[in-house]
């Protein structure tokens, strides 16, 4: 089946330093990576949409600025959090469309990054 | 806009006994897909299962099935002849088919006894 990972698994950083997040799909292309926070024992929200190629697509209330996301080829995007803040500490997960795929098919997950900002 | 609401915030059930999770939708799209996840407490997304709005039969994976309820907007997830590996939480998500991106509902935490 369809891989897809993510590093670091966790990181725990200073207030005020930037943390670059990265998703890989392993074999597979993917036209369209999704970023997606969860915070504790709450549901996934999405963050931004990321074509490769292009900028990402960033839904109402998250800011561009502070989520970089980078979406260089069809097999890795990044996020990066700059200036994190205690706030911004939670689960950040990833997924990926395969290149071609329809809505019947499924997105592969990562297996999520904790981030702990101190 | 989309939306799926799931109503039971933890559910209890018996080894070896068969489970339904809920899960009602709203949507405006005339195509859309209907995903079941199972999260553990490791953290990582396991896709469970899917159903096609346009898809006659409902769904079975294995011990998975959909009570796909088109009129009533409901995709209840149903697990038989639980295991304890199923203790998780599980979220029912809604994809439309013009942007493929995914809503999620709040989430059941599922607790299977011994």
């Amino acid at each position: 089946g369809a891989v897809v990972s993510q590093h670091p698994s966790w990181v725990i950083c200073k207030s005020g330093t930037s943390v670059k997040i990265e998703c890989r799909s392993l074999d597979f292309q993917a036209t369209t990576m999704f970023w997606y926070r969860q915070f504790p024992k709450q549901s996934l929200m999405l963050m931004a949409t990321s074509n490769e190629g292009s900028k990402a697509t960033y839904e109402q209330g998250v800011e561009k600025d502070k989520f970089l996301i980078n979406h260089a080829s069809l097999t890795l995007s990044t996020l990066t959090v700059t200036s994190a803040h205690p706030e911004d500490s939670s689960f950040y997960i990833c997924s990926a469309r395969e290149h071609g795929a329809d809505i019947h098919n499924e997105q592969f997950f990562g297996p999520g990054t904790r981030l702990t900002v101190l | 806009a989309q939306k799926i609401t799931q109503t039971q915030p933890g559910m209890f059930v018996q080894e070896k006994e068969a489970v339904t999770l809920d899960c009602t939708y709203d949507t405006s799209d005339p195509s859309y897909g209907l995903f079941w996840y199972k999260q553990p407490s490791s953290g990582e997304m396991i896709f469970l299962i899917y159903q096609g709005s346009y898809d006659q039969q409902n769904a079975t994976e294995g011990r998975y099935s959909l009570n796909f309820q088109k009129a009533r907007k409901s995709a209840n997830l149903v697990i038989s002849a639980s295991q304890l590996g199923d203790s998780a939480m599980y979220f029912c998500a809604i994809g439309g088919a013009g942007s493929y991106q995914l809503t999620f509902g709040k989430g059941t935490k599922l607790s299977v006894i011994p």
